[in-house]
């Protein structure tokens, strides 16, 4: 069974850029949740893909976007980079929809520095 | 809005000690709660799941404990040993199924 996979690993961007980070779920889930850890912090929710579809949001603004692909993997996008997005980003993938268990498996991580 | 809090933040102990971390949730209306292990740097390991509607966990030497009512959990770990040294996390899921609530974590030192 594949885990949680992400990539890149780390990058560089400076403030107003864009950027896209990418998350392989595990195998034969289909639900993908976003976070983003500051330095110190708890993962702070960012948003939940289930089926392609939108399904959770946490207290993020609008120019933070994702997308799931028809195989369950998923971006996370972020434009006009602020030096506040500088953290670890987070990926988890978990199984089934609404009333499954829904235990949540990490990817490693991107660690994001902004400039 | 839930808020979630793990107490203490910070924790020191001899190797072989047995140990309790804490977390308390202030919305009791949760699906689940889960307790993971994050090494620096890492991403987030998952140690164990209880549903709203289980008291008990357990996991060879750890063992999870929920309340509901209360808004409580702990996580007890026996025998500690050094490679138990981690922050350890727990989150909450909403009833609503879509949202997700982390504490700050506890950093755990396992002195040799």
């Amino acid at each position: 069974e594949t885990g949680v996979t992400q990539s890149p690993t780390h990058l560089i961007k400076t403030r107003g850029q864009q950027v896209t980070l990418r998350c392989s779920s595990q195998s034969g889930h289909n639900t993908v949740s976003w976070y983003q850890q500051a330095l110190g912090q708890g993962p702070q929710f960012i948003f939940q893909y289930y089926r392609e579809e939108e399904n959770g949001r946490g207290n993020f603004p609008p120019r933070f976007s994702g997308l799931q692909f028809p195989n369950y993997s998923s971006e996370l996008n972020v434009n006009a980079l602020e030096l506040d997005d500088s953290a670890l980003y987070l990926c988890a993938s978990s199984g089934g929809g609404q009333g499954s268990y829904n235990e949540q498996f990490f990817g490693p991580g991107t660690r994001l520095t902004v400039l | 809005k839930q808020e979630v809090t793990q107490i203490p933040a910070a924790l020191s102990v001899p190797e072989g000690e047995n140990l309790v971390l804490n977390c308390s949730f202030t919305d009791s209306a949760i699906y689940n709660l889960q307790w993971f292990r994050q090494d620096p740097g890492k991403g987030l390991t998952s140690l164990l799941l209880i549903q709203s509607s289980q008291r008990e966990q357990t996991s060879g030497r750890l063992n999870a404990s929920l309340d509901k009512s209360s808004g409580r959990s702990t996580l007890y770990i026996a025998a500690s040993q050094p490679g138990d040294s981690a922050t350890y996390l727990c989150a909450v899921k909403g009833e609503d199924f879509n949202k997700f609530y982390f504490g700050s974590g506890t950093k755990l030192n396992v002195k040799p």
